[in-house]
Formats: C-alpha cells, structure tokens, sequence
C-alpha cells in the first residue's frame, strides 16, 4: 500500500492567517484527494488534486478559499486561505494508488488537526 | 447497546463479544463499498471492502454483508478487541465518479 505522510500534523493559527499543508506520498499515485473532517464528524471531500491542471472542486468548496497544488504525481499542497474559527478541523490527504487490488481503493494520511483562534 | 451521542451513534460491547456495525448508503447506482476504522488522531484505515456484485465478504474477523435491495451494509466484527475500539464509517462509490461518499460514522466501545 502507498504511504501518505502530511506537514504539519497539527497547528493552532489565528483568525484571518493562511496555513498550507503537505501531503507526500511514496510512490507514484493516479489520483489525490482532500477532505475535511469537522470535530466529531464524518469526512467530507473538498477537491480532487489533478496533476498538472486545475483542482475539481465539489460543491461548497472554492478555489479562492482553498487552493491546492498538484505539481508530479506524489505531492500535493492544500492551502485553507483567510482562517476563521468554523475552518478548525482535521484535513485529509487520500490517493487512489495504481497498484491496488482493490477496485477505488483509498489510502490516507494521518490528517492535520487544525485549530482555528 | 446503540445509542445517539452528540455527533455519532455509539455500541458499547463486551471484549470477546462479536459486534455488528450498520449502514444505510444513500446511492442506489454506487457499486463499491469499504469500511474504514479511525482511530482517535490517526487517519481512517482500510477494513474491507465489497462489490455490488457480492452480498459477503469475509475477511480476518471481519465480514461486510450488503443488501442492495435496501441500501444497508453491516460489518460484523468477531470476537471484539479492545484494539477494536475506533470510529467505523462506510463509504459508497461508483458510477463514472471514483469519489467517496462517507457515512456517518460509528463509534465502536469495547469494554474490557
């Protein structure tokens, strides 16, 4: 299975700043995912990463908001940009690793705790 | 027994007990199914997963049962752990998307 890894595990910022985060995987992977997790909550999908192009951003999630990177096929960045307290959460790097058995399957990483100020 | 917390339905079990965690998917055109555990601080981990094409699957103490004509999958956990004690949620995909629509999540107490 691919290893997921994410910069920094978590942060405590301040209303209005811009935290970006890491996520590096170890091997070459098709597709990356981000996701927000609210505290107590299920997981949600904010954006696809494409490599090479712009994200795909579902519905409630901008770009201005959060922009993210995709610059080679194991490394992404998520930028959560002008900080307020209801952007306190975890976020989730995943990918859908080529060489998975598994139809779809999805590895993640080990999240970002962010707290809002 | 299950009961509603604050944000997640809870089931308390006894360690050695088996536990049966429910869900219902919301999309009738999804065709693949996985359990993920989360423990507390740590991202969601692989269990299990199903096709649509299936209705069991067994794995090492797991079994994911689907019943499509409903929308409901369970995962059965045998002989509970304390090392079972996590946040268990489903999650649904297919179609022409490869995106994950998680469940709500359950959080699974083992009692020693």
């Amino acid at each position: 299975s691919a290893v997921i890894s994410q910069k920094p595990s978590r942060d405590i910022c301040q209303r209005g700043t811009s935290l970006t985060i890491q996520c590096q995987v170890d091997s070459q992977v098709t597709m990356m995912f981000w996701y927000r997790q609210q505290p107590g909550q299920s997981l949600t999908l904010i954006a696809t990463a494409n490599q090479g192009s712009e994200a795909t951003y579902e519905s409630g999630f901008v770009i201005d908001k959060f922009p993210i990177s995709r610059p080679n096929l194991t490394f992404s960045t998520l930028t959560v940009s002008n900080m307020s307290p209801e952007d306190s959460s975890i976020y989730l790097c995943s990918v859908e690793w080529a060489g998975s058995a598994s139809y779809n399957e999805q590895f993640f990483g080990p999240g970002t705790r962010l707290t809002v100020l | 027994g299950e009961s509603v917390g604050l944000h997640l339905p809870t089931l308390s079990v006894q360690e050695g007990d088996n536990s049966i965690i429910n869900c219902a998917y919301s999309n009738s055109a999804s065709d693949y199914f996985i359990w993920y555990k989360q423990e507390s601080g740590k991202g969601p981990q692989f269990i299990i997963d199903i096709r649509s094409n299936m209705d069991k699957r067994q794995g090492q103490r797991v079994t994911v049962l689907l019943n499509k004509t409903v929308k409901h999958l369970s995962l059965q956990i045998a002989a509970t752990q304390p090392g079972d004690s996590a946040v268990y949620f489903c999650a649904e995909t297919g179609g022409a998307t490869n995106k994950l629509i998680f469940g709500t999540g359950t959080l699974l107490a083992v009692q020693p």
